[in-house]
């Protein structure tokens, strides 16, 4: 199946900063989805970027199908912004990367 | 508004005592799936089903069983649940139509004593 590796694993914010998280895969794939999971441990949908480039509020992504990356941005980052992000991509069956812990502290 | 719904979100249980999570979607889907997260180990598929009464195993079906009568509806069934299955849960849906743009339920934890 598809690799998918995410960097950092861990990342401490302080509160107002901006960082950015990458997501690599191992093969041409036709969907990427960045998801959050937030401390309740609920998954959120954050984008369906299989290609290019989107934004939504203070977050935005970027995927080079090509080079076979991602990329999420968060901007001024918010202690609500905590918890791990997750890239997942192929089609039916999503193949999760191990995710990056996110912390922002105030 | 468009969602997939689980339930129970929580259950506590003993080994051996079947039991069954539900899940439901509304946006007319044909592809569901479950996964389980567990920690060191991430997300990982245990069975999907593309339309009705067709449903295939993921990586790790062992355990398990699935059924899909109905297209909104995909429950997973734990004939005889083991400490092993404690986890996190979480079904899913989505659709060739939306590029398959995966929508996630809200999760069941599921613990086996």
């Amino acid at each position: 199946g598809i690799q998918v590796e995410q960097s950092p694993p861990d990342l401490i914010l302080q509160e107002g900063a901006n960082s950015t998280l990458r997501c690599n895969f191992s093969d041409s794939v036709n969907n990427l989805q960045w998801f959050h999971q937030n401390p309740w441990g609920q998954l959120i949908n954050l984008f369906y970027i299989p290609s290019g480039t989107k934004q939504n509020g203070r977050l935005s992504a970027t995927t080079v199908a090509t080079e076979r990356y991602s990329l999420l941005y968060i901007s001024s980052s918010q202690t609500t912004d905590s918890g791990v992000y997750f890239c997942a991509v192929d089609d039916y069956k999503l193949s999760f990367g191990a995710g990056t812990t996110v912390t922002v502290r105030a | 508004e468009a969602q997939v719904t689980q339930n129970p979100r929580y259950l506590i249980t003993v080994t051996g005592k079947k039991l069954t999570v539900t899940c439901s979607q509304n946006m007319n889907h044909e592809y569901m799936s479950w996964y389980r997260q567990d920690p060191g180990l991430g997300l990982r598929q245990i069975y999907y089903s593309m339309n009705v009464e067709v449903t295939d195993k993921g990586d790790v079906p062992e355990g398990y069983k699935v059924s899909r009568k109905e297209k909104r509806n995909f429950p997973l069934i734990l004939e005889s649940p083991s400490p092993n299955q404690t986890s996190l849960y979480f079904c899913a849906s989505s659709s060739p139509i939306d590029g398959y743009e995966q929508y996630f339920g809200p999760g069941t934890r599921l613990t086996v004593t």
